[in-house]
């Protein structure tokens, strides 16, 4: 079936550093790939997302890069903030339906 | 607007016991997911729905029935609750228009089967 793995599963970096976290997926007609965080407690919460048609897109401190050929999609933060503490999930969607597939989920942490 | 809202929070089953989860939204969505969450673990799609009437299944909805009578409500059975069925429900919905198809998750509904 179709898969998404997310690489590392921790991370630790001190604060004002960048942040790298690494999504592949095995289906190659996905074309929607979205990044939630999620705080201790809560439902995900979208941070930021890009298409199919799209290389690379940018929302202040965070970005987020596609590339179709190698499957794979990165989520890049910078000037990490203890806020940015959380747990991250890349996703994608499979086919044009609603069948969205979630990688494992990467904990994030911004040590002061 | 509340967005979209679970009850309950939290919930103790005994084996063998069966449950509704409730969902609301009221942004007007079409489609509408329910996931579970292990400890630990990213979200698995049990079921989803793109309209009233219409629902299919995810990659876990063995053990669950849903059904979607309304655009608001999507609400998801558990019959004969079993210990493998411990986890953190989350439901979502989302809106298909344009360029548009984020979901919003509820807060969840942590469910312990004993």
């Amino acid at each position: 079936g179709e898969n998404v793995e997310q690489h590392p599963s921790t991370l630790s970096v001190q604060e004002g550093d960048s942040a790298v976290i690494k999504c592949t997926y095995s289906d190659s007609a996905s074309n929607y790939f979205p990044w939630y965080k999620q705080e201790l407690g809560k439902g995900p919460q979208l941070i930021i997302d890009i298409r199919s048609n799209v290389g690379e897109k940018k929302d202040q401190r965070i970005a987020v890069t596609l590339n179709k050929t190698a499957k794979h999609f990165s989520l890049h933060i910078t000037e990490t903030q203890p806020e940015d503490s959380a747990v991250y999930f890349c996703a994608a969607r499979f086919n044009y339906g609603q069948n969205f597939v979630f990688g494992p989920g990467t904990r994030l942490s911004v040590l002061p | 607007n509340a967005g979209v809202t679970q009850t309950p929070k939290f919930r103790i089953l005994k084996i063998g016991q069966s449950m509704t989860l409730q969902c609301a939204q009221d942004m007007n969505h079409n489609y509408m997911y329910w996931y579970r969450q292990d400890p630990g673990m990213g979200l698995k799609l049990i079921y989803y729905s793109v309209g009233a009437g219409i629902t299919d299944k995810g990659e876990v909805p063995n053990g669950y029935n849903v059904s979607r009578s309304t655009t608001e409500d999507f609400p998801l059975r558990l019959e004969l609750a079993a210990p493998s069925q411990t986890s953190v429900y989350f439901c979502a919905s989302s809106q298909l228009a344009g360029s548009t198809d984020t979901q919003y998750f509820g807060p969840g509904t942590r469910l312990t089967v004993l």
